[in-house]
């Protein structure tokens, strides 16, 4: 079983749509999550963190964590053409240990 | 604050050729990581420094694979010989150990082997 799970897509949407990516882990003791913004060609790029259940929200951008379910999202609102790229999940445990997802290809269509 | 600096961005060489990448983590970050990333998938930890010390490389295939962390600031991954499916993109990333601390990455070098 893989450590961390996203769908790879890809996801399409409508500029100014609501796009939502998903993921889920496996490892209980995992610590902190982050959502990576990879642009193609690009290295990964940190977009948001979370440690704590519930919502955290930056701009047009929103991380949920649910550590009962190990479900963590990521939704971005108003999408933007400048958003289409491959988002990253990745989940931090003890021992400073990093696990990633496959990312989901996100396109927002004009 | 400077990010992580890595070298050399692109590398084309032939097949059992030996090839080298350079990182220099953010100033004051104490784990550094290296990680091959294949097209379509999410980075894979090759070996990960605490400081000067490996304390990670059970994915490091180390009958070629090398990597140092001289005084515990710059790393060099090495590949000798390189193979085929050494084709990836190789990200150095760094971070500090607090719990929260998020990795930092790199450029990357995008290496072809022919």
């Amino acid at each position: 079983q893989k450590e961390v799970e996203q769908n790879s897509g890809p996801l399409s949407v409508p500029e100014g749509a609501i796009a939502s990516l998903n993921c889920t882990y496996s490892d209980r003791v995992s610590q902190s999550f982050f959502w990576y913004r990879q642009y193609s060609g690009k290295s990964p790029e940190l977009i948001m963190s979370i440690y704590s259940n519930g919502d955290k929200e930056d701009g047009r951008f929103t991380a949920q964590l649910n550590k009962a379910s190990q479900y963590v999202s990521l939704l971005i609102r108003d999408s933007q053409p400048s958003d289409s790229a491959t988002y990253l999940c990745a989940v931090k445990i003890p021992g400073n240990q990093f696990y990633f997802g496959t990312g989901t290809s996100l396109t927002v269509i004009p | 604050e400077a990010g992580v600096v890595q070298s050399p961005r692109y590398k084309i060489i032939e097949k059992k050729q030996p090839v080298a990448f350079w990182c220099n983590p953010i100033s004051g970050h104490n784990t550094l990581y290296w990680y091959r990333q294949n097209l379509g998938q999410g980075p894979e930890l090759l070996i990960r420094y605490e400081n000067e010390e490996a304390v990670d490389d059970s994915q490091l295939p180390k009958d070629r694979f090398s990597a140092e962390r001289l005084k515990g600031v710059d790393s060099t991954l090495k590949i000798q010989p390189a193979e085929l499916g050494d084709s990836a993109v190789y990200l150095c990333a760094s971070s500090l150990r607090q719990t929260n601390s998020p990795l930092h990455f790199g450029n990357g070098t995008r290496l072809t082997v022919t």
